[in-house]
């Protein structure tokens, strides 16, 4: 089946370590998004990617990296210098519009919560 | 600045009756579709309907249908007969070219 693999579901840091969490996609998406989801203020985004080897910056990208070596992964890297990290983190992929609406399709989410 | 406002934190609604849920929006492009994600416990996100812009007729999709007053940047969500499944976090969003803009969302409980 098609879909959206997120890993791992739940995630514990260290204060001062830094994290990778993992998203795979095999919908042959183009664009790929990192959220971040914590209570009382939606979905906030963190970095997207519409092509191989090029990602743009969201709204809260500071102490977060990102990378796109290929098509169909999209890993999000934590690092100490972000303040808060423990939240839910959602990623999503849809096709590139051109013509009409692309939803997007989301993972399971992993909680990260550092310890 | 693309912003998605849902001004309900939460709803309440007995089941078997009809609720709505608000969602205003702000965009400055003339191309632009609207849709509403449920959030259910197991916090995946799943689509439950879409709306392009430069369509005049609501989008209905079994008991889930819009309103959308396009002069007035507004799309609410209307759930007809509410069932127990239908409690969850909704939150509505905007695409604008290849972007996704949420609001808060809205946490509905459905009380037997």
């Amino acid at each position: 089946d098609g879909g959206i693999t997120q890993s791992p579901k739940y995630l514990f840091r260290k204060e001062g370590q830094n994290v990778t969490l993992s998203c795979e996609q095999n919908l042959n998406h183009d664009a790929m998004y990192w959220y971040r989801q914590d209570p009382g203020q939606g979905l906030r985004l963190i970095y997207y990617s519409q092509i191989v080897n090029d990602f743009q910056k969201g709204d809260i990208a500071e102490g977060y990296s990102v990378s796109r070596e290929k098509k169909e992964s999209f890993p999000l890297t934590v690092t100490s210098a972000q303040k808060n990290p423990t939240a839910f983190y959602l990623c999503a992929s849809s096709t590139l519009k051109v013509v009409g609406a692309t939803e997007a399709f989301f993972g399971q989410g992993t909680r990260l919560t550092v310890v | 600045a693309q912003t998605v406002t849902q001004s309900q934190p939460e709803m309440s609604v007995q089941e078997a009756e009809t609720v709505t849920l608000s969602c205003t929006y702000d965009t400055s492009e003339s191309d632009y579709y609207l849709f509403w994600y449920k959030q259910p416990p197991s916090r995946q996100m799943i689509l439950v309907i879409r709306q392009e812009a430069y369509k005049q007729q609501n989008a209905t999709e079994n008991r889930f249908s819009v309103n959308f007053q396009k002069a007035a940047k507004s799309f609410s969500l209307k759930i007809s007969d509410s069932q127990l499944g239908d409690a969850a976090m909704y939150f509505c969003a905007c695409q604008t070219g290849n972007q996704f803009y949420f609001g808060t969302g809205t946490s509905l409980t459905v009380i037997p």
